[in-house]
């Protein structure tokens, strides 16, 4: 079993808007909708901001929110602000009891 | 307030053999699963192994099979990784984040830095 691909850079000005995809298979996401998004500072332990798919954590904004389309889930942060800027990974149930994470992306807020 | 403590980290050579303890508390320990998670330097995550509330079903990712053991003692809140025939590629801070259902896993603690080199 494979990581999930994201692409390792994103950015955006502050205000705006920006995407982050997370792309499987049709054995993980595809086939689940559990899928997690996790948001880690440098030198910090990931939190947790999005689980299943679209569900937001008590106290995670909404400017975060989470979806899903066949193989690929993506990650949206609108109204960027400074403390956005972090690294970003998504896992995946991938069943047989194992869970993908993705490679992570490193977004940077202009 | 639910706190995982991970310890039991350092430097060893390869070849060599470690053991990593994950204390935790804020929640009852013996009725959820547990996990390993690991992030090498500068690299993403990755799950390393799970067990669940008993101690009677483990899984690991492909690389730690047949080198790792994951356990736990549920008297003490407590999970342990036991780590044998270390390799390079094992250099990583090594998590215990609490499973809140299918590896989502909502809280994490600060992680035990463990590096394989001579």
């Amino acid at each position: 079993q494979s990581a999930l691909t994201q692409p390792p850079s994103a950015s955006g000005s502050p205000g705006q808007s920006v995407a982050i995809s997370c792309t499987g298979t049709s054995s993980d996401v595809g086939n689940y909708n559990f899928v997690s998004w996790y948001q880690q500072h440098p030198g910090k332990a990931p939190k947790l901001i999005i689980y299943e798919v679209s569900k937001r954590p008590s106290g995670v904004p909404d400017r975060f929110s989470g979806s899903k389309s066949a193989n690929t889930a993506s990650l949206t942060v609108s109204g960027l602000q400074a403390e956005d800027e972090a690294d970003y990974y998504c896992s995946s149930f991938a069943g047989s009891n194992h869970v993908l994470f993705g490679g992570g992306t490193k977004l940077t807020v202009l | 307030e639910v706190q995982m403590v991970e310890s039991g980290g350092g430097l060893v050579q390869p070849g060599g053999s470690l053991r990593l303890s994950c204390a935790a508390s804020g929640f009852t320990f013996s009725s959820v699963w547990m996990s390993w998670v690991r992030q090498a330097p500068g690299k993403g995550l990755e799950w390393v192994a799970s067990i669940n509330e008993d101690g009677s079903q483990r899984y690991y990712v492909e690389s730690v099979r047949g080198r790792f053991t994951i356990s736990r003692d549920n008297a003490k809140s407590s999970l342990y990784l036991q780590m044998d025939s270390l390799r390079a590629e094992d250099t990583a801070v090594y998590y215990c984040p609490r499973d809140t259902g299918y590896y989502t896993f909502v809280y994490w603690g600060q992680g035990a830095l463990v590096t394989v080199s001579s």
